[in-house]
């Protein structure tokens, strides 16, 4: 079964400056990676999404996450930070099991805080 | 366009209470998924549809959940007698295909079994 870890459950970082969010992942073959983010009271939306083209995948909002399976590590970064980038951010991993479906598996979230 | 909606977005049972749980999903999308979120948690897989079919309920926790899509769009989840342990957010997605397709995810119904 496939799983990820992300490593922070909290990241807190000044408005301007550099995000990185970090999860690591593990899988039996080469998977399909995503990044999700939930604002309070908001369904879950998609950032990007990995699978198997380039390694450096590009998001909505001005965020990017490398794949590197030799790190075994997809983590997400935006250059400059913005206020309204405050949310809970969610690693996951796809999960084929056979019925035509791509169950999503989550991982446990990462709060990040903007400091004005 | 209108997204994948969810009624009620709050729900408040009494221990062992039946519940039921609505979904509407993106007009002609083929594939929809329930998901179960604990505070604190990551989502969790509980079930997914291709049209009308349950093709995968691995996720379901136990026999008193329960989901059906009947003309393959709207879908209910149904929980019998209520736990505490119940508690969360339930979370539905619909997606246009299989695979590869995005999954659009409602805004969740809150469940809190008192």
């Amino acid at each position: 079964a496939q799983s990820v870890t992300q490593l922070d459950s909290h990241v807190s970082v000044s408005e301007g400056t550099p995000v990185l969010l970090r999860c690591n992942y593990s899988s039996s073959y080469s998977p399909s990676l995503f990044w999700y983010v939930q604002h309070p009271n908001k369904g879950l939306q998609l950032l990007l999404k990995y699978t198997s083209a380039a390694t450096l995948v590009k998001g909505i909002n001005g965020f990017e996450a490398e794949f590197k399976k030799s790190e075994t590590s997809f983590h997400l970064t935006k250059p400059s930070a913005h206020m309204s980038d405050a949310a809970e951010y969610f690693c996951v991993v796809s999960d084929r099991s056979g019925f035509g479906n791509e169950k999503l598996t989550f991982g446990t979230g990462t709060r990040l805080t903007i400091i004005p | 366009g209108a997204g994948v909606s969810q009624s009620p977005r709050y729900k408040v049972a009494k221990r062992g209470q039946d519940v039921a749980l609505r979904c509407d999903p993106i007009s002609g999308h083929v594939s929809l998924f329930w998901y179960q979120q604990a505070l604190g948690q990551g989502p969790e897989f509980l079930t997914y549809f291709q049209n009308e079919a349950q093709l995968d309920k691995s996720g379901l926790p136990s026999d008193r959940f329960f989901a059906e899509r009947p003309e393959g769009s709207v879908s209910t989840l149904k929980i019998q007698r209520t736990q505490q342990e119940d508690s969360a957010v339930y979370l539905c997605a619909s997606s246009s295909g299989t695979y590869t397709y995005e999954q659009y995810f409602g805004p969740g119904t809150r469940l809190t079994v008192t």
